[in-house]
């Protein structure tokens, strides 16, 4: 099982959908949680952390489930400049040489259309 | 924004080369990564500094040759890479190495000949 994944897409929508992307992350102790979005040949760049009670920026709403180890991403009045790559994100959540990772799962793309 | 810069931007290299890509964070932090990014897979991690001291090797072959200066700077120098290599090279930074936002730069997209 990979440590992160996601449903590559791409998922087509029309402007002003409401669109969600789930991603399942395979180790418990994971104690950090990010959505990153990444626009063609750019740099991946944060979108918004994921906290434990679900947290919501403007259109964008994050949610946690530990119990069942998910992550979603909800977009309401999708936008057609949120076209891009999304990517969820999950620190390793132990220690190894001073260090805690993160693992980028593959992305979800999303094509947004008039 | 500037808070992570990258140069070059584009290298284009034979195989026999040399070439070294420059990272630098203003943003104050003190951990500092090479990630590697080919088409259609995920972010793969090469090399972890904390406090100017490589804490990970993720396996990467020797032809990469991390550097780290100072905690603001980081260079990978390149030497006989293989085609393979052809890829988007990420620099990135955190404040700390304990799993929290990372902050990416540009990237170098590299081809090699």
């Amino acid at each position: 099982r990979k440590e992160v994944e996601q449903d590559p897409g791409p998922f087509n929508v029309p402007e002003g959908a409401t669109v969600a992307f789930n991603c399942t992350y395979s180790n418990s102790a994971s104690q950090s949680f990010f959505w990153y979005r990444q626009d063609c040949r750019k740099e991946p760049k944060l979108l918004m952390s994921v906290y434990s009670s679900g947290n919501e920026d403007g259109r964008f709403t994050a949610q946690l489930n530990r119990a069942s180890q998910y992550i979603s991403l909800l977009i309401r009045d999708s936008k057609l400049s949120d076209s891009a790559t999304y990517l969820c994100v999950v620190n390793s959540g132990e220690f190894s040489g001073g260090y805690n990772k993160l693992i980028f799962g593959a992305g979800t793309r999303l094509a947004v259309h008039p | 924004e500037t808070g992570v810069t990258q140069t070059p931007r584009h290298l284009v290299m034979g195989m026999t080369n040399k070439k070294s890509l420059k990272c630098e964070q203003h943003l104050g932090h003190n951990a500092m990564y090479w990630y590697k990014q080919s088409a259609k897979k995920p972010l793969e991690l090469m090399f972890v500094y904390n406090f100017k001291e490589q804490t990970e090797n993720n396996s990467v072959p020797s032809r990469f040759s991390p550097e780290c200066p100072n905690s603001s700077h980081l260079f990978l120098h390149l030497h006989t890479l293989q085609p393979e290599d052809s890829a988007l090279y990420l620099c990135a930074s955190s404040r700390t190495s304990g799993g929290e936002t990372q902050y990416f730069g540009p990237g170098t997209r590299l081809l090699v000949l």
